[in-house]
């Protein structure tokens, strides 16, 4: 079965640095990867979605990359501020047949963004 | 801007009863999906709908559950006989199947089975 890793638990950067999150998965081949944030006690909220035929995508400050050779994607935030501080979600489709299958999510990585 | 709507907001029944769930999709979505949160852990996938029928489900959507979409606009998730581990956030989303789209979650509803 399809299996979803994020980084860490919990990652703490500096207010004005740029924060990168990892998402690996295996056993698997998705049409597409999303990027969903989560604060406490709320619902997800979707930032980003990127394509398997996508290198990269863009959006604000947010910047997301896709490797499907290395099963991997990457999140960055630049600039970071307090206010980007929530839980990460990496989510894929579950059977590789685009958006309207039901989601698989990552545990998701708890970034903390220090003034 | 249109989101998802879920009430109530925090249920709390007693083992053994019956929950209904309800969700308002944005409107002229056309899948809507139930997930599932336990406290300090990963959204779970439970069932998928489309054209008044289930698509997908996962087998954590047992015969305890079912869903409906008794109207236009409400979609509902009902738990039979709630267990104890049946205490979670479920959270509803929808998706309009438009190019680049993705799914939107409402904001959840907090179940507590004591």
């Amino acid at each position: 079965s399809q299996k979803i890793e994020q980084n860490s638990e919990a990652l703490n950067i500096q207010e004005g640095k740029t924060a990168t999150l990892t998402c690996n998965y295996t056993n698997y081949s998705p049409a597409y990867l999303q990027w969903y944030r989560q604060d406490p006690g709320r619902g997800p909220v979707f930032l980003l979605l990127i394509r398997e035929n996508e290198k990269e995508k863009r959006k604000e400050r947010l910047k997301v990359t896709f490797d499907t050779t290395l099963k991997q994607s990457l999140f960055h935030i630049t600039a970071s501020q307090p206010a980007d501080s929530a839980t990460y979600l990496c989510a894929l489709d579950m059977y590789s047949g685009g958006g309207a299958d039901g989601l698989t999510f990552g545990k998701g990585t708890h970034l903390i963004i220090q003034p | 801007e249109p989101e998802v709507t879920q009430t109530p907001s925090h249920q709390v029944t007693q083992m053994g009863q019956e929950v209904i769930l309800r969700c308002v999709p944005i409107s002229n979505h056309l899948y809507f999906y139930w997930y599932r949160q336990i406290l300090g852990q990963k959204v779970e996938f439970l069932v998928s709908f489309y054209n008044n029928e289930i698509s997908e489900k996962s087998e954590i959507f047992d015969d305890q559950f079912s869903v409906e979409r008794p109207d236009g606009s409400n979609f509902t998730l009902k738990i039979r006989s709630t267990k104890l581990e049946d205490s979670a956030m479920y959270f509803c989303a929808s998706y309009s199947a438009g190019v680049g789209d993705t799914q939107y979650f409402g904001p959840g509803t907090r179940l507590t089975v004591l």
